[in-house]
């Protein structure tokens, strides 16, 4: 089955520094790659996604990579504010709807 | 739209008994996942159902089961419990292949 892991497990980061979070999968058939945020005790929620057939997408401070031939994606937070302190999980699917998760990025971000 | 909504929110169950959880998706949302939230060990999947079928299974003992009703709404029931079973279990919706939204989650404690 696929496997996904995720680095680094911490990250603290001063405001308005970048942070970048990596993630790797071993199914090439994975094709569909999101970004989850969970604040503390809140439920997940998706941040921003991206499919195999796009190597880039970004939305105003957040950006995501994605190199199918190394079979790695990553999160770039630029400018970064104390509210985007948050555990960050990586995911990837390829069958129908299993999603594969990250063991998550606790990312501090100090003012 | 109505978010995903799970119930019960808090349950405290003792060892040996069994527990059943609820999960109402977004209208329109046919495929219901499920996950295991457990410190460190990020979001495990459970199973996955798309029209009252389960089509896709993680690795959990049999004491995990689930069921998906007609109008979508999700159940998963878990036998003899153990103290290992105490968790963040969350429940997310999709419509096939796109993106997943979660519900807020049921907090099980086993004593």
């Amino acid at each position: 089955g696929e496997n996904v892991e995720q680095h680094p497990s911490t990250l603290s980061v001063q405001e308005g520094d970048s942070a970048v979070i990596k993630c790797t999968y071993s199914d090439s058939a994975s094709n569909y790659f999101p970004w989850y945020k969970q604040e503390l005790g809140k439920r997940p929620q998706l941040i921003i996604d991206i499919r195999s057939n796009v190597g880039e997408k970004k939305d105003q401070r957040i950006a995501v990579t994605l190199n199918k031939t190394a079979k790695h994606f990553s999160l770039h937070i630029t400018e970064t504010q104390p509210e985007d302190s948050a555990v960050y999980f990586c995911a990837a699917s390829h069958t129908g709807n299993q999603f594969y998760f990250g063991t998550g990025t606790s990312l501090t971000v100090i003012p | 739209k109505a978010g995903v909504t799970q119930t019960p929110r808090y349950l405290i169950k003792t060892r040996g008994q069994q527990v059943t959880l609820s999960c109402s998706p977004i209208s329109g949302h046919r495929s219901v996942s499920w996950y295991q939230q457990t410190p460190g060990q990020g979001l495990q999947f459970l199973f996955e159902y798309f029209s009252e079928t389960q089509r896709n299974k993680g690795n959990f003992p049999g004491r995990f089961s689930g069921r998906q009703f007609s109008n979508s709404r999700s159940e998963m029931n878990v036998s003899t419990l153990e103290l290992g079973d105490s968790a963040l279990y969350l429940c997310a919706s999709s419509l096939v292949g796109n993106e997943q939204y979660f519900g807020p989650g049921t907090r099980l404690t086993v004593t």
